[in-house]
């Protein structure tokens, strides 16, 4: 069965950063592309970027690039969303989703609260 | 950057009823367009791919169409199982873009 599954929640406070984790299972992972989604309580879906875990090859969103890094290591089926400088404008759910136009597997989600 | 303009931002509907959502993108992207389901508390899922093609798994009822800038996902007889929030997303150059969303009561 193919999964897509993070890492548990998080409690930050301003100004820290955050590594969230999307291990893939059930396929060959370095053939599907990983984008990463934000959403933030109560609003709709921001994509942020994506990543070929072939070759590391990423495309960002422009309202996000500079503010995230998406990463890779395919030798353990996972990719990575790294976020810098977190503000309390962070805090929201972010998922993996597995490909490269339509999206069709999804991870679970990961709640991310940023509070002083 | 595509702009997608997702309506009506919310709708309420019977049992049976046959439900209409549209998305108008900015600029031309062909076919490049899917819908999403999303149910409360829940990750999105895939239903329409490709602006008219249904997702593996995903009930006849639902389909989609549309080419250019305006698409269109039909349900033909709601279910109960049906309500959350219906995303659009489009692909062209190597950026997805959301639309608002919709969200389905009963």
């Amino acid at each position: 069965e193919v999964q897509l599954v993070q890492s548990g929640p998080e409690v930050k406070k301003p100004g820290e950063s955050l590594r969230i984790s999307c291990r893939g299972s059930g396929y060959n992972f370095g053939i599907y592309w990983i984008n990463w989604v934000r959403q933030m309580p109560g609003k709709g879906l921001e994509w942020m970027g994506q990543i070929d875990p072939s070759d590391s090859t990423t495309h960002y969103s422009p309202s996000f690039q500079g503010h995230v890094n998406i990463s890779a290591d395919k030798s353990i089926s996972t990719a990575y969303l790294h976020l810098s400088s977190l503000k309390a404008s962070d805090s929201g759910i972010y998922y993996c989703a597995r490909g490269r136009e339509a999206a069709a597997r999804w991870g679970q989600g990961t709640l991310v609260t940023v509070s002083s | 950057d595509v702009h997608m303009t997702q309506s009506p931002s919310s709708l309420s509907a019977s049992v049976g009823d046959r439900v209409t959502i549209t998305c108008q993108a900015s600029q031309d992207i062909t076919v490049n367009l899917n819908w999403y389901h999303q149910k409360p508390g829940k990750a999105p899922k895939l239903l329409i791919f490709d602006a008219s093609n249904l997702e593996t798994g995903a009930p006849s009822r639902f389909s989609g169409g549309g080419s250019g800038t305006h698409f269109s996902f039909t349900i033909s007889s709601l279910q109960p199982e049906d309500i959350g929030t219906y995303f659009c997303q489009q692909y062209d150059d190597l950026v997805f873009t959301f639309g608002g969303g919709t969200k389905v009561e009963i």
